[in-house]
């Protein structure tokens, strides 16, 4: 069955400063994977996938992500926070399951504070 | 623009009333998902339809149950609230392909 660990619950950094967010996950079977974002009293907005292709994935606002299948990792990385990137992230993998139902595990989330 | 409704953002219910939590979406989407997020365990699925009429459990079914009577709309359903339902529902749509889920504005349920 597929899960998704972040490994980090809280970050704090910060403004201007770089961040990596880490996501592990274990799946077996073909590897969808995603970031969201959730800003405070919102739902959760997509920030990037990796379905396939290049393992370096850019998003909206500023964030990529790598995937790297050796290690099961997806972190999602940011050269110059924002006050405006604080947030919850969530890294998620598609399950198995009806083709293209796209069911999703996620992770526990990433608090991100961006201090000034 | 893409668009997910929830009926309520915050909702306050007593034990044991039954409880309705309705999501709209007009991108004519197929699959549609119920989530509960609480503090520390991230998004746990609830139960997820891919049509009309059509559902499936997901982790955590017991206590709801869900209805999907039109395309567009999907219901969730508290038989008898009790206070660890207390949380926040997130409503979700897609379509076929990987494009991702879209997402409601939540609506924080308050069991007392």
């Amino acid at each position: 069955a597929q899960s998704v660990t972040q490994l980090d619950s809280q970050v704090p950094v910060f403004e201007e400063a770089p961040v990596e967010l880490r996501c592990n996950y274990s799946s077996s079977v073909s590897v969808y994977l995603f970031w969201y974002v959730q800003y405070p009293n919102q739902g959760l907005q997509l920030l990037l996938k990796y379905l396939s292709g290049s393992t370096l994935v850019k998003g909206i606002n500023g964030f990529e992500a790598e995937f790297n299948k050796s290690q099961t990792s997806f972190h999602l990385r940011k050269p110059s926070v924002h006050i405006s990137d604080t947030a919850e992230y969530f890294c998620a993998v598609r399950r198995g399951g009806i083709q293209g139902a796209q069911k999703l595990v996620f992770g526990q989330g990433t608090r991100l504070t961006i201090n000034p | 623009d893409v668009k997910v409704t929830q009926s309520s953002r915050y909702l306050v219910k007593r034990t044991g009333e039954k409880v309705f939590l309705e999501c709209v979406q007009d991108m004519d989407h197929e699959n549609m998902f119920w989530y509960r997020q609480d503090p520390g365990l991230g998004l746990r699925l609830i139960y997820f339809s891919y049509d009309v009429k059509m559902k499936e459990k997901g982790d955590i079914p017991e206590g709801y149950s869900v209805s999907r009577e039109k395309k567009e709309r999907f219901s969730l359903i508290l038989e008898s609230a009790s206070t660890n339902q207390t949380s926040m529902y997130l409503c979700a749509s897609s379509g076929t392909g990987d494009r991702g889920q879209y997402f409601g504005p939540g609506t924080r349920l308050t069991v007392t």
